[in-house]
């Protein structure tokens, strides 16, 4: 058990349809960090954030949105959602940027 | 920008065999490594890291990887495989300051024969 915590594990949803999946971090560690992982992509990074600020963006669509609040926990919104946004979805932790980050179990996300 | 190369996508070995995986990192200071393994269907579950001193690390699983600065590497080995090794296993760069993500591979993926 890494101590991060994603819910729900898995999500279903039709397309065009908005989701938020949620993450608690390891305790202490003020850093989290999404990532995205699919059989075509493999582990693309989507966004950082540092203690409720946004620090690092990478590969992360306009439709997707994400936020860190002062308790530290962060959400992934997906709106608009697409068939090809059917992936697993990683949270992460770590108590500074770039040092170790611990994943949570991710979140499985199937667009019917 | 940092990046990684992990140059094996698929490796098979045999049980009992050694193993290295290759890692090629790219940065301009001195980094920050890391192998990370993954079972199908769960999460990135962390082997070892570099930070500094002793080039030679140890991690969980029997795992050790060696940082060798002059040909930008950090490769994985294990001297003896078991069957439970089978998995993905990705290579990582990252390092502290403003905005530093961590930077994975594109993984290898181990099978190993009985």
């Amino acid at each position: 058990d890494s101590g991060v915590t994603q819910t729900p594990k898995h999500l279903i949803t039709a397309t065009g349809q908005r989701v938020t999946l949620r993450c608690s971090p390891r305790s202490g560690d003020l850093s989290v960090y999404w990532y995205q992982q699919s059989l075509d992509q493999g582990l693309q990074f989507l966004i950082q954030y540092y203690n409720g600020e946004e620090r690092a963006k990478g590969n992360i669509l306009e439709r997707f949105s994400a936020q860190q609040f002062p308790d530290l926990h962060s959400e992934l919104n997906l709106s608009s959602l697409e068939l090809g946004d059917s992936a697993l979805y990683f949270c992460a932790s770590s108590p500074l940027p770039g040092t170790e980050a611990f994943f949570g179990q991710g979140t499985r996300l199937t667009v019917v | 920008a940092q990046s990684v190369t992990q140059p094996d996508i698929h490796i098979t070995v045999s049980e009992g065999a050694s193993l290295e995986l290759r890692c090629n990192y790219s940065y301009g200071a001195t980094p920050y490594l890391f192998w990370y393994v993954q079972s199908p269907g769960q999460g990135l579950q962390l082997l070892l890291k570099y930070f500094s001193g002793d080039t030679l690390v140890q991690g969980i699983k029997g795992f050790e990887a060696e940082f060798k600065r002059s040909q930008s590497s950090f490769n994985l080995r294990k001297p003896s495989v078991h069957w439970s090794d089978a998995a993905e296993y990705f290579c990582a760069v990252g390092a502290t300051g403003g905005g530093n993500k961590l930077t994975f591979g594109t993984g290898t993926q181990l099978k190993v024969e009985l």
